[in-house]
């Protein structure tokens, strides 16, 4: 069935150094994909998002990659801060399926300064 | 900055009551949704709402779960006869378009 899942479930990265998160997809139907940050007791937060027909996108101290031939996506976050730790989760979706986004299981990353 | 809102931010229930969670959506978003997450689980879509109809729902939402926009800036989701398993964290979410999702911080819900 679709899934989307994640290699690794908690990342520990160095305050000024890069972090690296990864997630898979199976259905390569999807053509929207977005990370989300969620911080303890709060929602998921709108990080970054990509389309199928691109395979980078850059934002503020974030880059995504989209690899459409291995169904892989990550995220790269520049110069970790504190403030980065979370867990980060990727969604995806397809336009077949309307707004219904399938989660990812999520990763944890930790920032120790 | 334009935010969803939920409430109450924490619910404790009796099993077979009902609860009825609400959310103030983005006042320009056209599309309305709500998620859950189990305590260290993923999030997992339950029903998605556009032009005053449910647009999607995902097996989740049986017959116990229903949603209603009952005025311009409220969206509810009612629980009839509260599980044990209904025991989650509810996320409301907004969009402009079938893209980017603001979600709320959430309603915790504790089903004794």
């Amino acid at each position: 069935g679709e899934s989307v899942g994640l290699h690794l479930p908690t990342l520990s990265v160095q305050e000024g150094d890069n972090s690296i998160i990864n997630c898979a997809y199976s259905n390569s139907a999807s053509d929207y994909f977005i990370w989300y940050k969620q911080e303890s007791g709060k929602g998921p937060q709108f990080i970054i998002d990509i389309r199928s027909n691109m395979d980078k996108r850059q934002g503020q101290r974030v880059t995504v990659l989209l690899n459409k031939t291995v169904k892989h996506l990550s995220l790269q976050i520049a110069a970790t801060q504190p403030g980065d730790s979370a867990v980060y989760f990727c969604a995806e979706n397809t336009e077949a399926a309307g707004n219904k986004l399938t989660f990812g299981g999520g990763t944890r990353v930790l920032v120790k300064p | 900055e334009p935010e969803v809102t939920q409430t109450p931010s924490h619910q404790v229930t009796q099993m077979g009551q009902e609860v009825i969670l609400r959310c103030v959506p983005i006042s320009n978003h056209l599309y309305f949704y709500w998620y859950r997450q189990i305590l260290g689980q993923k999030v997992e879509f339950l029903v998605s709402f556009y032009n005053n109809e449910i647009s999607e729902k995902s097996e989740i939402f049986d017959d116990q779960f229903s949603v209603e926009r009952p005025d311009g800036s409220n969206f509810t989701l009612k629980i009839r006869s509260t599980k044990l398993e209904d025991s989650a964290m509810y996320f409301c979410a907004s969009s402009v378009w079938t893209g980017e999702l603001f979600f709320g911080e959430g309603s915790r819900l504790t089903v004794l």
